[in-house]
């Protein structure tokens, strides 16, 4: 039982260099979110999704985008990357008709120079 | 807007000696309370549930506890491996499905 899982786990881009972020939950869950952490900033949602197909802003969305088109993935994209977006990203995913909790991935360490 | 308040943002304890750490809230409905460990380099991993004002939950040396404004987890006599980021997180029924946390506590127990 593989939970969520990340992909990549550590990357290094370039300014203005584009990147995709993967994740992928295998537990059937309706909720899938993005968030970035920032030493002291605690988890800042990005992203989020309620179901296959829908995307909503989250806290702070500006520069990036997202994509739910299975019910299993949810895609974080940097068209054009910058210094202010090295944070490490973690994906999580919760069903909230069942258990409410999120599970989270072990996050991906994103630096931009 | 939902917000959530964690403090203090650090916290260094005596192995065996017990604290609180607080999360005060705001926000429209509350659906569910939130508490989560974090170790470093790991993501993090849930704790417990609370969903309305006067309800507990207890596991091992954590305690947490639910007003109308603020949630608390009490760790009584600590012990190193305690050691860990402690976040709060909050839903509410004006945003579904929105997930809101706070902005964590270090905690550091020393033998």
């Amino acid at each position: 039982n593989a939970g969520v899982t990340q992909t990549p786990k550590f990357r290094v881009l370039k300014t203005g260099q584009s990147m995709t972020l993967l994740c992928a939950q295998d537990m059937n869950h309706e909720y899938m979110y993005w968030y970035r952490q920032d030493p002291g900033m605690g988890l800042r949602l990005i992203h989020y999704s309620v179901g296959e197909g829908t995307t909503a802003k989250g806290e702070v969305p500006d520069g990036y985008n997202v994509s739910r088109l299975k019910k299993q993935n949810f895609l974080l994209g940097l068209e054009s990357a910058a210094p202010s977006q090295t944070s490490v990203y973690f994906c999580a995913s919760r069903d909230p008709r069942g258990f409410p909790e999120a599970f989270f991935g072990q996050g991906t360490r994103l630096t931009v120079v | 807007e939902d917000q959530v308040t964690q403090s203090p943002e650090a916290l260094r304890l005596q192995e065996g000696e017990s604290s609180s750490l607080n999360c005060s809230y705001t926000v429209s409905g509350l659906r569910g309370l939130f508490w989560y460990r974090q170790d470093p380099g790991k993501g993090p991993e849930f704790l417990f549930t609370l969903y309305s004002a006067g309800e507990e939950k207890e596991k091992e040396r954590l305690k947490a506890t639910l007003t109308k404004k603020e949630s608390f987890l009490h760790i009584t006599a600590p012990k190193p491996e305690d050691s860990a980021t402690y976040l709060c997180a909050v839903q509410g029924s004006s945003n579904t499905g929105k997930l809101i946390f706070g902005q964590g506590t270090t905690l550091q127990v020393k033998p």
